[in-house]
């Protein structure tokens, strides 16, 4: 069956710290990725996504980076969090044109 | 740049009909899709129009008119479970890229 697996459901991280959230895939190859984020009462900002491995494109200019070391794993990142990084982060997985996303079950980042 | 516009809130009474709007202003579209997301945890699924017209799924209903840039999410027979948020979403460029919409939270009162 096909699955995605997002990790941790919480953390909460001092400012200047570093990231490293991880989504894996099961059931499928060479997938559509991507990472949202999703701020408080808001809607989700598309932040990176990847069509393949090594391949990945930025939506918006943050602190934050993106890899795809394998075909399905894919890993948002940061060098030194700050205090806006805080959210509801969701890796995506594209399963379809008809079925449109799939969401890993999210992780809630808390940056103090 | 994408624009993808819905109500902020809307309260319905259980049982009732309720409609969502949705508009767009995009390049590149392929389709629309909506989502429903409870409090803390992740959007999932509803619903997927290409073409213009009306998709019926249950209680669930989505339209689309793409020459007018506009959808709306139709539920009928509310539940109390309905309460959520419902995010608008739209497929660009061969479904590569999704945006979402703020989100609408609906509030279904006994």
């Amino acid at each position: 069956s096909q699955t995605i697996h997002q990790w941790p459901a919480t953390l909460v991280q001092p400012v200047g710290s570093p990231l490293s959230l991880e989504c894996t895939v099961e059931g499928t190859s060479n997938p559509n990725l991507y990472w949202y984020r999703q701020a408080a009462g808001r809607g989700l900002q598309l932040l990176f996504y990847s069509v393949g491995i090594g391949q990945i494109s930025s939506e918006v200019p943050q602190n934050l980076s993106a890899s795809r070391p394998q075909d399905r794993q894919f890993i948002l990142s940061s060098k030194k969090l700050l205090l806006s990084d805080s959210g509801f982060y969701l890796c995506a997985w594209e399963t379809g044109a008809a079925y449109g996303y799939t969401f890993g079950s999210g992780t809630r980042l808390t940056v103090v | 740049g994408q624009n993808i516009d819905q109500p902020t809130e809307m309260t319905a009474t259980e049982g009732a009909i309720v409609q969502i709007n949705c508009t767009y202003q995009t390049s590149g579209f392929n389709g629309l899709f909506w989502y429903q997301q409870h409090a803390g945890e992740a959007p999932t699924f509803l619903s997927y129009n290409v073409l213009d017209g009306l998709e019926e799924k249950g209680r669930f209903s989505s339209f689309l008119s793409r020459s007018k840039g506009y959808s709306y999410l139709l539920l009928k027979e509310l539940q109390m479970k309905d309460s959520a948020s419902y995010l608008c979403a739209v497929g660009l460029y061969n479904f590569n890229k999704f945006y979402f919409g703020s989100g609408t939270k609906l509030n279904v009162k006994p």
